[in-house]
């Protein structure tokens, strides 16, 4: 069965540092992987995903992420973080395939908190 | 367009009774979902409807019904409510479309059962 680990409840980044989360999956082939993120009483928001191709993939609001196979790794990264950026951040895998249909594996999320 | 919308957004029932939480999108998706979220365990998946005529069951369908009304609309339904069932209830919808499976999400209905 798929899963997906978050390793990390709570993280606090001062703001204007980088900010790197970390998202581990278990899957016997490549996934479909994404991040989303949640703030305070909202639902959840994509923020970026990988389907296949270049392994460094471009979101919104600043956020990259970066596909490591050999580790089976997708952590999502930002350069400077802003306070705008506290929130909760999933991690999500969905198994590879042509039939249009997948069903999402949520991580169980890192708490995002940013300090000034 | 609204997106996913949910009623209600809150509600407080008493154990064993009953409440229809209601979803519906306008993007014309196919594929729509009901998780919950509670703290520390992520979402999990209780029912979907891949297209519109069938329902399955996720991850955690026990207590639970749902109903694809139509197209645009998707019910999660509690007989008997339970205090384990206190929770934040998510719809999300998706375009059933080869290699494009972004799950849009509704604002939740946050329910709490005495």
């Amino acid at each position: 069965a798929q899963s997906v680990t978050q390793p990390d409840i709570h993280i606090t980044v001062s703001e204007g540092a980088s900010l790197e989360l970390r998202c581990n999956y278990s899957y016997g082939a490549t996934p479909y992987l994404f991040w989303y993120v949640q703030s305070p009483g909202q639902g959840l928001q994509l923020l970026l995903k990988y389907f296949s191709g270049d392994t460094l993939v471009q979101g919104i609001k600043g956020f990259e992420a970066e596909f490591k196979r050999s580790q089976s790794s997708f952590n999502l990264r930002k350069p400077s973080v802003h306070w705008s950026d506290a929130a909760e951040y999933f991690c999500a895998v969905a198994p590879s395939g042509n039939t249009g249909f997948q069903k999402l594996v949520f991580g169980t999320g890192t708490r995002l908190l940013v300090s000034p | 367009n609204a997106g996913v919308t949910q009623t209600p957004k809150f509600q407080v029932l008493k154990t064993g009774q009953s409440m229809t939480l209601q979803c519906a999108q306008d993007m014309n998706h196919n594929s729509m979902y009901w998780y919950r979220q509670d703290p520390g365990m992520g979402l999990r998946l209780i029912y979907y409807s891949a297209s519109e005529g069938t329902t399955d069951k996720g991850e955690v369908p026990n207590g639970y019904n749902v109903s694809r009304l139509n197209k645009r609309e998707f019910s999660l339904r509690l007989e008997s409510a339970a205090p384990s069932q206190t929770s934040v209830y998510f719809c999300a919808s998706s375009i059933r479309d080869r290699g494009n499976n972004e799950q849009f999400f509704g604002p939740g209905t946050r329910l709490t059962v005495l």
